[in-house]
């Protein structure tokens, strides 16, 4: 089955550039998520990418698709300390139950 | 437009108690419907997911059960908790089959402790 792997901890000063990296199995994934979860709280669904796209940019996030490598990216310009959160990658595997698989997060620590 | 409520948000029970965990989605039908558990803030471990009424999938072996018995209501159980059920319990809906999935909508969560 479908295995996410991601990086467990960044560390950025603010203003800087954070690159996120995910890593999956599943070539069938149709769709590729990127979450965001601040302490204590659910997930939030940021951006999304189609597995026939390289990239996707939506204002401060860039998202790169390497589909030959199975690797997906989560680039945040201008990071900010609102940006501190888990950043969780998810893939959706083939069939129709819409089951995602989340990677084990990673921890975005921003320094001011 | 669509929403999910989760409750309660935190709980703290005794070894050996019962549970029961529910989650209402609102603005939308024939969801599918996740539980998740997030142990110790970390990875997030799918649970159960439901495509229909009435229709369960259980992902892991556990103390645990889920039930449909509406559309777009989900419950999450135990007959005697386990301290190692601890844990943020995650309801989320995605889009039925046949549409377009642009991913999950998640619930608040809840805080469960067991003691």
């Amino acid at each position: 089955g479908e295995d996410v792997e991601q990086s467990l901890f960044l560390s950025v000063r603010e203003g800087d550039s954070s690159v996120i990296n995910c890593t999956y199995t599943d070539s069938s994934s149709t769709y590729l998520y990127w979450y965001k979860q601040e302490p204590g709280a659910g997930l939030q669904l940021l951006t999304y990418i189609f597995s026939n796209m390289d990239m996707k940019q939506d204002q401060r996030l860039t998202v790169l698709l390497n589909k030959k490598d199975k690797h997906l990216s989560l680039r945040i310009a201008d990071t900010q300390t609102g940006d501190s959160a888990i950043y969780f990658c998810a893939g959706r595997p083939g069939g129709n139950t819409g089951k995602l698989i989340f990677g084990q997060g990673t921890t975005l620590q921003v320094k001011p | 437009s669509q929403t999910i409520h989760q409750w309660p948000a935190t709980l703290v029970q005794p070894v050996g108690s019962p549970l029961s965990l529910e989650c209402t989605v609102e603005g939308t039908s024939n969801p599918n419907l996740y539980w998740y558990r997030q142990a110790a803030g970390r990875g997030l471990q799918l649970l159960f997911y439901s495509v229909g009424i009435g229709q369960i999938s259980s992902e892991v072996p556990q103390n645990l059960s889920a039930s449909r018995p509406q559309d777009r209501q989900f419950i999450l159980s135990s007959k005697k908790l386990l301290l190692s059920d601890s844990g943020f319990y995650l309801c989320a809906w995605s889009k039925g089959q046949g549409s377009p999935n642009y991913g999950y909508t998640f619930g608040s969560g809840t805080r469960l402790t067991v003691v």
